[in-house]
């Protein structure tokens, strides 16, 4: 067990529609990280948050967007979702921001586009 | 996209011999870090190797850097049915924070 909580862990839902991931780090864990897995493009960053705040960005679509709470609990949300945004959604979390730092991750979120 | 290969992309052994996978990346970096992902699970982290050091340990696992070629290569020694996993490189390049990218991964397949 990593610590990292993610909820929901299976999503069905219809292209145009709108999702809300959520993620809570492991107990003492400032950074959050969100990570997308499909088929066809891998494992890829989308977004970190470091005790509230934005730190980097990746490939994440403008129609997706992120935040990190007070108690550090994150939300990722999809909106206008189409077909190809189905695929495994993982947060991941460490204790600080910097480099040299492994990330915990979380069972993922499985997203399924009809 | 990955910025990473992984070789091969998939590898069948026997319980009990030694599995060996491949990393190459493109740019440079702070480190590389390797991680497992069971089927339908989240990624456990592995081990993570500075940019400045050039082999590393953990267990059954070993872990070599070559920062000239771009390289890095994943042992495991002795390998186990519960061995059997995707495993994928993650670099962590300059000026990226802590920024994850990862490799296409190599599927290991260890039969009892």
């Amino acid at each position: 067990d990593s610590g990292v909580t993610q909820t929901p862990k299976h999503l069905i839902t219809a292209t145009g529609q709108r999702v809300t991931l959520r993620c809570s780090p492991r107990s003492g864990d400032l950074s959050v990280y969100w990570y997308q897995q499909s088929l066809d493009q891998g494992l890829q960053f989308l977004i970190q948050y470091y005790n509230g705040e934005e730190r980097a960005k990746g490939n994440i679509l403008e129609r997706f967007s992120a935040q990190q709470f007070p108690d550090l609990h994150s939300e990722l949300n999809l909106s206008s979702l189409e077909l190809g945004d189905s695929a495994l959604y993982f947060c991941a979390s460490s204790v600080g921001h910097r480099d040299n730092q492994p990330q915990h991750f979380g069972d993922g979120t499985r997203l399924s586009i009809l | 996209s990955q910025q990473g290969e992984e070789d091969p992309q998939a590898l069948s052994i026997q319980e009990g011999e030694n599995a060996t996978m491949n990393c190459s990346y493109k740019t440079s970096i702070n480190n590389l870090q390797w991680y497992r992902q069971n089927s339908g699970r989240g990624l456990v982290h592995l081990i993570l190797i500075r940019s400045n050091e050039r082999e590393k340990h953990s267990g059954r696992l070993r872990v070599t850097l070559d920062t000239s070629k771009k390289s890095s290569s994943l042992l495991i020694t002795a390998s186990r049915a519960a061995d059997t996993a995707s495993y994928f490189c993650a670099t962590v390049y300059n000026n990226a924070g802590n920024m994850l990218t990862f490799g296409g991964g190599t599927r290991l397949m260890v039969k009892p």
